[in-house]
């Protein structure tokens, strides 16, 4: 079946610093993969998207490439902020499986002045 | 276009009791899901509607759990005879009709549930 692994978190930085998080997959089909985003009291926001190998998703400074041989979708940013602070989910979308997003576990994010 | 809204965003009851959520999609999307995500966990997929169709149910959507969409545009959740492990925040999400692989979804605040 489908699955997301993503790395465990909490993750700590200090501002400015570089952000990785890194997301594994496993999918029958062509998958697309998601980056949600959720925010202390907020819901769940697509940060990026990628449809097919080698896509670069990005917005807001994040960036994160679908690779196939390595079945990975890891999220960057060069220079993270306070407002970063949050909890970020890897998601995968299949083609047989139009119903529903797989989503890993979440990697908090917290990010210190 | 406001989003997806749910309501109420809060709901405590007692086991046993029964409990409805709401969601309202955008307006233009034909595709609904439910979701539930317990605490320190991605959110489980429950269910989706096409229109007012209902065309896929996760094994984790016991027979206590039902749900409806009969105008194809809300739709409701509906646990019978709560229990505790039922505690979770609920869900919704919307979305159009994708092309291959996209299926982007946009997710709604959530009911938080509690079964005391």
């Amino acid at each position: 079946g489908n699955s997301v692994t993503q790395m465990e978190g909490p993750v700590t930085l200090s501002e400015e610093a570089f952000l990785t998080i890194n997301c594994t997959y496993t999918a029958t089909g062509y998958p697309s993969l998601f980056w949600y985003v959720q925010y202390p009291g907020e819901g769940l926001q697509l940060l990026l998207k990628a449809t097919k190998a080698d896509d670069k998703g990005s917005n807001k400074g994040f960036e994160a490439t679908y690779r196939k041989e390595t079945t990975s979708f890891h999220l960057e940013k060069g220079s993270v902020q306070v407002s970063d602070s949050a909890v970020y989910f890897c998601a995968l979308g299949t083609t047989d499986s139009w119903g529903k997003l797989q989503f890993g576990a979440g990697t908090q994010v917290v990010v210190t002045p | 276009d406001t989003g997806v809204s749910q309501n109420p965003r809060h709901k405590i009851t007692k086991r046993g009791q029964n409990v409805t959520f709401r969601c309202d999609p955008i307006s233009e999307h034909n595709r609904l899901y439910w979701y539930r995500q317990t605490l320190g966990q991605g959110p489980e997929f429950l269910t989706y509607f096409q229109n007012e169709a209902q065309l896929e149910k996760s094994r984790l959507l016991s027979d206590r759990f039902s749900a409806e969409r009969p105008k194809g545009s809300f739709s409701t959740l509906e646990i019978q005879r709560t229990e505790q492990g039922d505690s979770a925040m609920y869900l919704c999400a919307s979305s159009l009709v994708a092309l291959a692989g996209n299926n982007e979804q946009f997710f709604g605040p959530g009911t938080r549930l509690t079964v005391l």
